[in-house]
């Protein structure tokens, strides 16, 4: 059965730091991973998709990694701004099965 | 285009009655998901439609639960009768066909049962 683990849980950083929130799962037959975004009482929104034969993607000041054999993701946010303040979801799709696992979630809060 | 849209935002209702919650997918996806965020926890799977045919159901917690997709349009899932621990929020995601393309998320469905 696929966990998905994020950690931190929280973490609350000043404005400009670059920060690194890290993502693991247990079973390696991924089919993609996906990071998500999500405001207070709003849906997710799709942030980066990473197909398993890929190593990373990137869309401006965000750059998500996959390491499958290791079952590690990250997600790198450069010159984090106040707007970034967020919970930030991780989720698999494996290579059976349409689902996502998620995990637990990391809030992130820049402050000003 | 417009989004996946669900409908009511919050619905607050006693215990033992029932609820039906919707979802209107982007037009043309063929793929519809439910899941469900319970105080605390992680998001969770409930199931899956390709169009109006159930792919994955395993997800569903018990039978108190009813989900359908009439014409592979639009999707209602109904909670019959509601209990305490049915309280959360209901997601619904929909995609096109490619298994490689993301999932697109509404802004969920808050429910509370009191």
């Amino acid at each position: 059965k696929q966990e998905v683990t994020q950690i931190p849980a929280a973490l609350s950083v000043p404005e400009g730091e670059n920060l690194v929130l890290n993502c693991s799962f247990t079973d390696s037959a991924i089919y993609n991973l996906q990071w998500f975004r999500q405001d207070p009482g709003k849906g997710l929104t799709s942030l980066l998709l990473i197909q398993s034969s890929q190593r990373e993607q990137t869309s401006g000041r965000l750059n998500a990694s996959l390491d499958k054999s290791s079952g590690r993701s990250t997600l790198y946010i450069a010159a984090s701004q106040p707007g970034d303040s967020a919970t930030y979801l991780c989720a698999v799709k494996e290579t059976s099965g349409s689902r996502l696992t998620f995990g637990e979630g990391t809030q992130l809060t820049v402050n000003p | 285009e417009a989004g996946v849209t669900q409908f009511p935002s919050h619905s607050v209702i006693e215990k033992g009655q029932t609820v039906t919650l919707r979802c209107d997918p982007i037009s043309g996806h063929d793929n519809l998901y439910w899941y469900r965020r319970v105080m605390g926890k992680e998001i969770k799977f409930l199931l899956h439609f390709v169009k109006e045919s159930k792919q994955d159901e395993s997800g569903m917690p018990n039978n108190r639960f009813l989900a359908e997709r009439t014409g592979g349009t639009y999707s209602t899932l109904k909670v019959q009768p509601a209990e305490l621990e049915d309280s959360g929020v209901y997601f619904c995601a929909s995609s096109p066909m490619a298994k490689a393309a993301p999932l697109h998320f509404g802004n969920g469905t808050r429910l509370t049962v009191t």
